[in-house]
């Protein structure tokens, strides 16, 4: 059974850092894109960053970009969000999703963990 | 990169059917036969509904479906049940390698 859990959500200050796991089981986790995806409270969902299999290649929303970096260890199958400078417009729940191989949507979804961004 | 355009809420009838647009631009829907959509009940995770404009996972009701015209997708429900009361929310690739989410939509049965 394909299993996504993310951890290491939290209150965090603005300017702060903060670093989100997502462990992956019951699928080969090296052979798949993975993604971030998060949801203010409330809000709509936003595509956040993605990762190919290997970890050589990276893409982010420009809301993101600089400040967020996406990285993965295919050896502890686990995907990785540092997440740097954060602001109050972060607080979010944060999922990450699973991309199809040779697809472009994304089958799996974890129950996202919540970050919350304020003094 | 801008949210792809959804009406805020649908509503219907058990029974009925209803359809829910989705519009963006030449850069991501237009361009692309990449639009999946996903339903989310409130707590929960996201779940798909329909993947690369018009096809159902296994498991997924036929009374889901999908199309695309231009640079608008949309979703249609037909024989709307209580359970399909929930949000929904298309989502495109682009041509900057990222994806766009649209703004969600909430369908409410009647």
């Amino acid at each position: 059974e394909v299993q996504l859990v993310e951890s290491g959500g939290g209150l965090v200050q603005p300017g702060g850092s903060l670093r989100l796991s997502c462990a992956a089981s019951g699928f080969t986790f090296s052979s798949y894109w993975m993604h971030w995806v998060r949801q203010a409270p409330g809000k709509g969902l936003v595509w956040v960053s993605r990762i190919n299999s290997d970890g050589s290649r990276t893409n982010y929303a420009d809301s993101v970009k600089g400040r967020f970096t996406i990285s993965r260890d295919n050896a502890k199958n686990t995907l990785y969000l540092q997440m740097n400078s954060l602001r109050a417009e972060d607080t979010a729940v944060y999922y990450c999703a699973r991309g199809v191989i040779r697809g472009y949507y994304f089958d799996y979804w974890g129950q996202g963990t919540l970050v919350t961004v304020s003094s | 990169q801008s949210a792809l355009t959804q009406p805020a809420s649908v509503s219907g009838s058990p029974g009925q059917s209803i359809t829910i647009s989705c519009t963006g631009s030449s850069s991501d829907v237009g361009s692309y036969n990449y639009v999946s959509w996903y339903q989310q009940h409130p707590g929960e995770a996201p779940k798909l509904m329909i993947y690369d404009v018009s096809n159902r996972p296994s498991g997924v009701s036929n009374r889901f479906s999908g199309s695309k015209s231009d640079n608008t997708a949309s979703l249609t429900i037909s024989g709307l049940q209580a359970e399909d009361e929930a949000d929904y929310f298309c989502i495109s690739y682009t041509s900057s390698s990222t994806y766009v989410f649209g703004t969600g939509t909430k369908v409410t049965v009647l």
